[in-house]
């Protein structure tokens, strides 16, 4: 089964610091995705990756930026954390036009 | 751009109860249609889906019909059981570009008592 693993299930940051994100598959996808889940507001697309070192910004791209140096890494980065960005981060990865795998989640707060 | 609608929840029910989720969507062309389902504490996972008009996609029990006339592929289930309880998630996959951006809709919590 394809796997995809999220570093951190929890984490805890204060205002200004800087944020790492990890998000690691295992099956050699191309696309891969990270979304934000807030209650009442669904899944919000932060950015995307279809290849290594491509990314495109998603619907709320502001305050956040990725990496992707390798194929099955996709880094979120919060340059700043703020207190509006405490959420559940979701890690996502699909070949092509194909069903997406999900990671457990990262429920971030920022203090 | 594409957008999906689905009902607000939560969905309460029995166990036993027939249960129904709307979803309806808007987009060009002709995209591929999911459910989703998020139980507690993971991430989602693809709980069906279908890719051209009157398909229907079935898993679990689960079965949802893409009627293009309508542009809706709405939820079912005969009997729903405690374990059904989940958030239940509808999205479509378009091509825009060639990247295929997946669409997801709010979610509709379904809560199932014994």
């Amino acid at each position: 089964d394809v796997k995809v693993t999220q570093s951190s299930r929890y984490l805890v940051k204060r205002t200004g610091e800087k944020v790492f994100l990890e998000c690691v598959q295992d099956m050699d996808h191309e696309n891969m995705f990270w979304y934000r889940q807030d209650p009442g507001l669904g899944l919000r697309l932060i950015y995307f990756s279809y290849d290594v070192k491509m990314k495109e910004k998603g619907d709320i791209p502001e305050g956040y930026s990725v990496s992707r140096e390798k194929k099955e890494r996709f880094s979120l980065i919060l340059e700043s954390a703020s207190t509006n960005q405490t959420s559940m981060y979701l890690c996502a990865s699909r070949q092509e036009n194909e069903k997406l795998f999900f990671g457990s989640g990262t429920q971030l707060s920022v203090l | 751009g594409d957008s999906v609608t689905q009902m607000e929840g939560p969905v309460t029910l029995s166990e036993e109860a027939f249960l129904t989720i709307n979803c309806t969507y808007t987009a060009t062309g002709y995209p591929s249609l999911f459910w989703y389902v998020q139980y507690p504490g993971e991430g989602l996972q693809l709980l069906l889906k279908a890719t051209k008009a009157d398909d229907k996609g079935s898993n679990k029990g689960f079965e949802a019909t893409y009627r293009k006339e309508t542009t809706s592929f709405h939820l079912e289930k005969g009997s729903v059981q405690v374990s059904d309880s989940a958030v239940y998630f509808c999205a479509l996959s378009h091509s825009s570009g060639g990247s295929y951006i997946p669409t997801f809709g709010r979610g509709t919590s379904l809560i199932v008592h014994p």
